[in-house]
């Protein structure tokens, strides 16, 4: 019963590093979910996905790309880590259903020096 | 845009009182879910109320969608330790066909027994 996995759970990056968050999920949900979550700010979304082989842009999209080249999997990337992008990252899912509830990953708690 | 406004941010309560949080919008909404996240945990989908003037109990908590479905209340009966976390409202925003949960900040519930 693993629901939405992702990879890893921690993680410290020098500035400039590059870096993949892997978020999994096997309940074959269409729609899957990049999210930030800072101090007060509650969650902002990054990037999102509707299907395989589609994304878009969310709230905060700048410095981070993805993809989806599996529906089971939905990929962040890094490009040159900066600090302002310490935070923890919640990947989510959801069936394909209007207005259904999301399911959250545990996070990844990423710090960048 | 459609925006979600929570509040309080934060909710200092002794164990045994009741406490209410607010979810506000300026334009009307087809649902409003409400989460949890734990300290240190992943936000966990609770309910989701639909219909005007809609009110659904789990247990102590009580759930309310306004008859003009731009607000909803989560009250809290008799508060236990088991209840400090992040309480926080979302809704699908109406103008976007892509599935996007608009979150409000969150309430920040702090419980001392």
């Amino acid at each position: 019963n693993a629901g939405v996995t992702q990879t890893p759970k921690f993680r410290v990056l020098k500035t400039g590093q590059s870096m993949t968050l892997l978020c999994a999920q096997d309940m074959n949900h269409e729609y899957m979910y990049w999210y930030r979550q800072d101090p007060g700010m509650g969650l902002r979304l990054i990037h999102y996905s509707v299907g395989e082989g589609t994304t878009a842009k969310g709230e905060v999209p700048d410095g981070y790309n993805v993809s989806r080249l599996k529906k089971q999997n939905f990929l962040l990337g890094l490009e040159s880590a900066a600090p302002s992008q310490t935070s923890v990252y919640f990947c989510a899912s959801r069936s394909g259903y209007s207005n259904q509830p999301q399911h959250f990953g545990d996070g990844t708690r990423l710090s960048i020096l | 845009g459609q925006q979600v406004m929570q509040i309080p941010q934060y909710q200092h309560v002794q164990e045994g009182e009741d406490f209410t949080t607010y979810c506000n919008s300026s334009t009307t909404l087809s649902n409003i879910q409400w989460y949890k996240q734990r300290p240190g945990g992943h936000p966990v989908f609770l309910i989701q109320l639909v219909k005007s003037g809609e009110v659904k109990k789990q247990k102590r908590l009580t759930f309310q969608f306004g008859e003009a479905k731009k607000n909803s209340s989560l009250h809290i009966t008799a508060t236990q330790t088991t209840d400090v976390g992040t309480y926080f409202c979302a809704a699908y925003m109406t103008t976007d066909s892509w599935g996007k949960l608009q979150f409000g900040a969150g309430t920040q519930v702090v419980v001392t027994p």
